[in-house]
């Protein structure tokens, strides 16, 4: 069973286009952190949140941790074909005990 | 800055061999982890060290998983005997301190093929 779901699994867009994607847990957590990552390279952090309600803006993304501390998402606002790759969230539970990812969103935008 | 530094990047090996992978942080990232990520899935830690001691290895299979990190800096993954299902990238990163909110610098992996 896996502590962090991510939805969608892939999603292929058009450059321009706005996207949305998610990562949902049964389980509270201290903190999430979203990180991208391309072919052949490992992952690269963009955000951490750690307040429940947490909004943070990078560029053209958006992270907004849930109020309950169980989900997040991500917004990206106007797609470039830059922005492919594949989106990981990963957090610490609420014991501070287990730090996990999950399973990714692959996004593909195309030009 | 250096990054985190991995080899090799690729190894191919049949079943019930023994392979090994090295990882060189960050200078003075007091911190180490090594990952494995299969294939459509994120990545999973096998185990992490604070300088030369072991801080969390709970998901590292014992029977045929084993890591050092010798000196508080380089660090060695081995798998001895491997089996198919070990088929995946290896990811080595690491971490200013221990906290677990700390960034994580990712080496690029070394892929692991056992046939």
């Amino acid at each position: 069973t896996q502590l962090l779901e991510q939805s969608p699994q892939f999603l292929s867009i058009q450059e321009g286009e706005n996207l949305t994607v998610y990562c949902n847990s049964s389980s509270v957590f201290s903190s999430l952190q979203w990180y991208r990552q391309e072919p052949g390279e490992g992952p690269v952090l963009l955000v951490t949140v750690v307040t429940g309600g947490e909004v943070k803006k990078l560029k053209r993304l958006t992270f907004q941790f849930g109020d309950a501390r169980k989900d997040s998402s991500l917004h990206i606002t106007a797609a470039q074909p830059g922005d492919t790759g594949l989106y990981l969230c990963a957090g610490v539970d609420n014991y501070g005990q287990n730090f996990v990812f999950g399973p990714g969103t692959r996004l593909s935008v195309l030009p | 800055e250096a990054g985190v530094a991995q080899s090799p990047r690729y190894k191919i090996i049949e079943k019930r061999q023994s392979v090994a992978f090295w990882c060189n942080p960050i200078s003075g990232h007091a911190t180490l982890y090594w990952y494995q990520q299969i294939l459509g899935q994120g990545p999973k830690l096998l185990i992490q060290f604070q300088n030369n001691g072991v801080v969390d290895d709970s998901q590292l299979p014992k029977d045929r998983f084993s890591a050092e990190r010798l000196k508080g800096v380089d660090s060695t993954l081995k798998i001895q005997p491997a089996k198919l299902e070990d088929s995946a990238v290896y990811l080595c990163a690491s971490s200013f301190s221990s906290g677990r909110i700390d960034e994580q610098f990712f080496g690029p992996g070394t892929r692991l093929t056992v046939l």
